[in-house]
């Protein structure tokens, strides 16, 4: 079955504390992959995107992320956040032939303290 | 911005009832697909529209349907409301070529069934 795993529901990071947000997946065809970013009632913005090429892929906002394919993983990072980073985090895998949706995982809620 | 537009914003509708939200994609954009974000939940695909004709749909029944017009604007129907329609509704247009493929969400029209 296609699915996204993401084991954390709710994490909270003091702000300029490093984060790291899991995302597994589970997918019969090549995968795309992406990280989306959910503000309360907003619309999802793209953070950054795996298609092919080096695994370790940069983004908006100071994010990158790093597909790990023998691990079925794709998680997410950010080496110092801000207040602002605070927001629900999506995970997707979705496939290039057309026809096909983007999987989301059920998302984590990032928290920033001061 | 993602230069995807959906209206309206918040809709109120009474179980029974049909609605019709309705998106505006990025010029160009040759595909669109619907989702449902319940409370708490990921997005989920409802149906995929590509030149017009529908090209995938997920587990939704037949109430939920849709039109993708040249002007690369879009509806998504609901007939027959029921309680458990209640969501956040998103559209995402694309352009599928080449080697990219990604999607860009609008701000979504969130849908109250009472």
């Amino acid at each position: 079955a296609q699915s996204v795993t993401q084991p954390d529901i709710h994490i909270t990071v003091s702000e300029g504390a490093s984060l790291e947000l899991r995302c597994n997946y589970s997918y019969g065809a090549t995968p795309y992959l992406f990280w989306y970013v959910q503000s309360p009632g907003q619309g999802l913005q793209l953070l950054l995107k795996y298609f092919s090429g080096d695994t370790l892929v940069q983004g908006i906002k100071g994010f990158e992320a790093e597909f790990k394919r023998s691990q079925s993983s794709f998680n997410l990072r950010k080496p110092s956040v801000h207040w602002s980073d605070a927001a629900e985090y999506f995970c997707a895998v979705g496939a290039r032939q057309a026809g096909t949706a983007l999987i989301f995982g059920k998302g984590t809620t990032l928290s920033v303290s001061s | 911005e993602t230069g995807v537009t959906q209206s309206p914003t918040h809709l109120i509708k009474t179980r029974g009832q049909q609605v019709t939200l309705r998106c505006s994609s990025q010029s160009g954009h040759n595909t669109v697909s619907w989702y449902q974000q319940a409370l708490g939940q990921g997005p989920q695909f409802i149906f995929q529209y590509y030149r017009e004709e529908e090209n995938g749909r997920g587990n939704f029944p037949p109430r939920f349907s849709g039109l993708q017009f040249p002007n690369y604007s879009s509806e998504l129907n609901v007939n027959a409301l029921e309680l458990d329609d209640s969501a956040l509704y998103l559209c995402a247009s694309r352009l599928t070529s080449g080697s990219s493929d990604t999607q860009y969400f609008g701000p979504g029209t969130r849908l109250t069934v009472l």
